[in-house]
């Protein structure tokens, strides 16, 4: 009963380095999504996905690659990490975009960029 | 487009007392609204949801909302707190996604 994985839970990055952060769902969920959470901001949109091979960007995308090539996966590619990337970022998952589709969130990922 | 607001950054209860968090939304069409909880250092779980029909809404761990359309409020309550209820709540309206409020932090002392 895995829902929504991301990994890794915790990455310190050097500034200028790119990484990628994974999540996976086991759900056949066609709507993925990526958020950031950072203190007094609740959470905010970066990317999302409707169904494989389809991506648009949220509210900050910027600094931020995604891409949809199965249903299960969605990483969220960070190109040249800033000390304003650190946050706590986590995926989600529904079945579909309508507000009725319970949407699932992975336990997080904290991210360190020094 | 479409907003949350929670007027409270951060509230202190005491055990078995009343909790009320508030959240004030802003939306053109009948929203749908969520309040999430978070524990510290995990994920986001849904503690109720609201899309129409009764306005008082039951949730799990004993929490109830209350939708007013007149206040463009959704307010979450609890009549008494447990010290485990302490974590970060947020309150969200969905669209073609889910737009979060800040978040009210709630500390429950002994």
């Amino acid at each position: 009963n895995a829902g929504v994985t991301q990994t890794p839970k915790f990455q310190v990055l050097k500034t200028g380095q790119s990484m990628t952060l994974q999540c996976a769902q086991d759900m056949n969920h066609e709507y993925m999504s990526w958020y950031r959470q950072d203190p007094g901001m609740g959470l905010r949109l970066i990317h999302y996905s409707v169904g494989a091979g389809i991506t648009d960007q949220g509210e900050v995308p910027n600094g931020y690659n995604v891409s949809r090539s199965t249903t299960e996966d969605f990483p969220l590619r960070l190109l040249s990490a800033a000390p304003s990337q650190t946050s706590v970022y986590f995926c989600a998952s529904s079945a579909g975009t309508g507000a009725g589709n319970t949407i699932y969130f992975g336990e997080g990922s904290w991210l360190t960029v020094v | 487009a479409q907003s949350v607001t929670q007027p409270d950054i951060h509230i202190t209860v005491s055990e078995g007392a009343s909790l009320e968090l508030r959240c004030n939304y802003s939306y053109g069409a009948t929203p749908y609204l969520f309040w999430y909880v978070q524990s510290p250092g995990q994920g986001l779980q849904l503690l109720l949801k609201y899309f129409s029909g009764d306005t008082l809404v039951q949730g799990i761990k004993g929490f109830e909302a209350e939708f007013k359309r007149s206040q463009s409020s959704f307010n979450l309550r609890k009549p008494s707190v447990h010290w485990s209820d302490a974590a970060e709540y947020f309150c969200a309206v969905h669209d073609y996604k889910l737009s979060f409020g800040a978040g009210t932090t709630v500390t429950v002392r002994a």
